[in-house]
């Protein structure tokens, strides 16, 4: 299986903290990808990153990839009460419509 | 809020019962999917039709059939579910096939079987 698998499963921080999840997965990708799902919402696309990429940042988000270790990891700088949500990373591997979902990291922002 | 649109919001259905769930996309996506997401747990896909047909289907029971009438409607069609089939039902939308597929969800339809 491809599944991602995040860590930690749950964060608690204080607003204007940073926090950082991650994600490791088991067999080659072609992109990872996270998701955000606020409670009882639908999943929103952040970032996607290319095997072939090794930073991406887009806004307040800071997105790396190991292939080497098979990892990721989501930087979320200067966190707002509005991102408390699950995220999710995301993998593709050889189906182009097979996305897998990890388990996800709950991210509580108090503010 | 979401471009993708999936009604009922909530649906309660008895074990014997018939309904179906809809899904509506016009963005222009000939990719469009069926994931299950129980509690604290992560997405699972169950379908995807490409182009109006069938691409993927992760083995799952036959009282979940799914409908693709066109390129903007996706329909999943319930008969005679199991309570631990209570789950919000998500459906997702894309581009076709490429190098760069990233979802595109609605907010899904929490289904309670009882």
């Amino acid at each position: 299986s491809q599944q991602g698998e995040e860590d930690p499963q749950a964060l608690s921080i204080q607003e204007g903290e940073n926090a950082t999840m991650n994600c490791s997965y088991k067999t080659s990708i072609n992109n990872l990808q996270w998701y955000r799902q606020n409670s009882g919402r639908g999943l929103v696309h952040l970032i996607l990153i290319r095997s072939n990429e090794r930073e991406k940042h887009s806004g307040r988000l800071r997105v790396t990839l190991d292939t080497s270790k098979k990892s990721s990891s989501l930087l979320i700088t200067a966190s707002r009460a509005a991102d408390t949500a699950s995220y999710f990373c995301a993998t593709r591997g050889g189906s182009n419509y097979k996305l897998t979902f990890g388990k996800g990291t709950l991210l509580t922002v108090n503010p | 809020d979401t471009e993708v649109t999936q009604t009922p919001k909530h649906l309660v259905m008895g074990m014997t019962n018939k309904k179906s769930l809809k899904c509506e996309q016009h963005m222009g996506h000939r990719a469009m999917y069926w994931y299950k997401q129980k509690a604290k747990k992560p997405p699972e896909l169950m379908f995807v039709y490409s182009y109006e047909k069938l691409s993927i289907n992760e083995s799952v029971p036959s009282r979940f059939s799914p409908e693709c009438p066109n390129s903007s409607l996706l329909n999943l069609h319930l008969h005679a579910l199991q309570p631990e089939d209570s789950a919000l039902y998500l459906c997702a939308s894309s581009h076709p096939a490429g190098d760069v597929v990233s979802l595109h969800f609605g907010n899904g339809t929490r289904l309670t079987v009882t």
